[in-house]
Parts: C-alpha cells; structure tokens; sequence
C-alpha cells in the first residue's frame, strides 16, 4: 500500500523568507500524481499544487514550486516570500490507481507559522 | 458556483443513533470521496464512488455505509456511531478522466459522538 510521509510536524518561517516543506512517499507504480493542499484555520481545503509522476519538470504556481524526485520518492513543496496568509496545515497526497481503482493518500500534514 | 456541499456542519449525536451526512456536488463529476481528518492522522479514506452505482472501501470503512443512487449526491450513513468516530468529515468530488483532475472538497462536518 501506498504511504505519505511528512516527517516534520511543525515548522516557522518569517514574513518575506522561503521555507521547504518535505514529503517522502513509497510507491511501487511508475505512474501517479501528487498534490500538495493547504488547509486554513477555516478548514477548507484547497489544493496548491499539483505534479505528474511521469513529467520531469518541476510544477510551480506563482510563489509555490515543488522539488519532485522520482527515483528518491520525494515531492516537497517551497514557499517563497511567504506572508501571513500562507499560515496552515499542508497536506502531501499521493493519487494512485492501483489494481483500478482510484485513491488519495495524504499525509499527516504539517503546520507552517509565518510569524510577521 | 461549483461546489461541493454537506450537511449538517455540526453534529453531537448519542452512542448508538444512526445518522447521516449528506454530500453533493453540482460539478457533475464521476468521482466521489469521504474522509475523516484527525489530529495527528492527516485525513484518511473512508470509502469513494467512480460512478453512478459504484462504490468501494477505502483506508478506514468500518462502521460507515455510502450509497451513489445519483451522480450528485454521496451520503454517508453511520448506522450505530460509537465515540470513536468523533472527527472532521470531508467529501470530495473530481471529474473521472485521470487522476490529475484537483479533487473539490466540501467544507467538513464536525462530528461528535457522546
């Protein structure tokens, strides 16, 4: 079965400065997809992220980019200028389509401070 | 707007009382999702439909029951809820034409179980 690992519980940065958020997974398919998503005290979840197991190209939206390495199975995400909106839980997902069917394996999540 | 809604948002409930919470999106998408979000455990699967009556389990399924009679709307149904099923619920719906689609998540019920 598919695992997401985020080993870091918690983390802060200051307003303005970059902060990576790591994320192992272990797979055995060759391809999938990962996400990350961001969850604001309000509980909404919503996705920041989002990168194709087979494309070798990093994704990036506006501030946020990811360092995807396949052969390592790591997929973390880097903030940069941070500002105090940025202040959430963030969930690494896994999506896989093993044996046919489809599932979305998240992480325990982290919680990023931006302190002003 | 596109969205994904459920029902109630808040709910104390007794040991035992069988209950539901609805789910339904207006995106017509194929894939539907629970999960349950819990301190410490990142939110996990419960069970998820790729259509139309097809479901399946996911990572947690005890004591929970979906059913997909519409395209629309994804209950789940507690039948006899135990204190160990206090959590974040969520529901989740994406289109089923591959797995890069982003996965709408409805804005979570807070459920507590005395």
């Amino acid at each position: 079965a598919q695992t997401v690992t985020q080993s870091q519980p918690e983390m802060s940065v200051q307003e303005a400065e970059t902060v990576t958020l790591s994320c192992t997974y272990d797979t055995s398919e060759s391809d999938y997809y990962l996400f990350w998503y961001k969850q604001p005290p309000s509980r909404q979840m919503i996705l920041v992220i989002r990168q194709e197991a087979y494309k070798q190209q990093n994704a990036t939206e506006n501030r946020f980019s990811v360092n995807f390495q396949k052969a390592a199975k790591s997929f973390s995400l880097k903030i940069s200028d941070s500002q105090l909106g940025d202040a959430a839980m963030y969930f690494c997902a896994y999506r896989s389509f093993e044996g046919g069917s489809e599932k979305l394996v998240f992480g325990k999540g982290m919680k990023l401070t931006v302190n002003p | 707007e596109a969205q994904v809604t459920q029902n109630p948002r808040y709910l104390i409930t007794v040991t035992g009382k069988k209950l539901t919470v609805t789910c339904s999106q207006n995106m017509n998408h194929e894939y539907m999702s629970w999960y349950r979000q819990d301190p410490g455990l990142g939110l996990r699967q419960i069970y998820y439909s790729m259509n139309v009556e097809v479901t399946d389990k996911g990572d947690v399924p005890e004591g929970y029951k979906v059913s997909r009679k519409e395209k629309r709307n994804f209950p789940l149904i507690l039948e006899s809820p135990s204190p160990n099923q206090t959590s974040l619920y969520f529901c989740a719906s994406s289109p089923w034409t591959g797995g890069f689609n982003e996965q709408f998540f409805g804005p979570g019920t807070r459920l507590t179980v005395l």
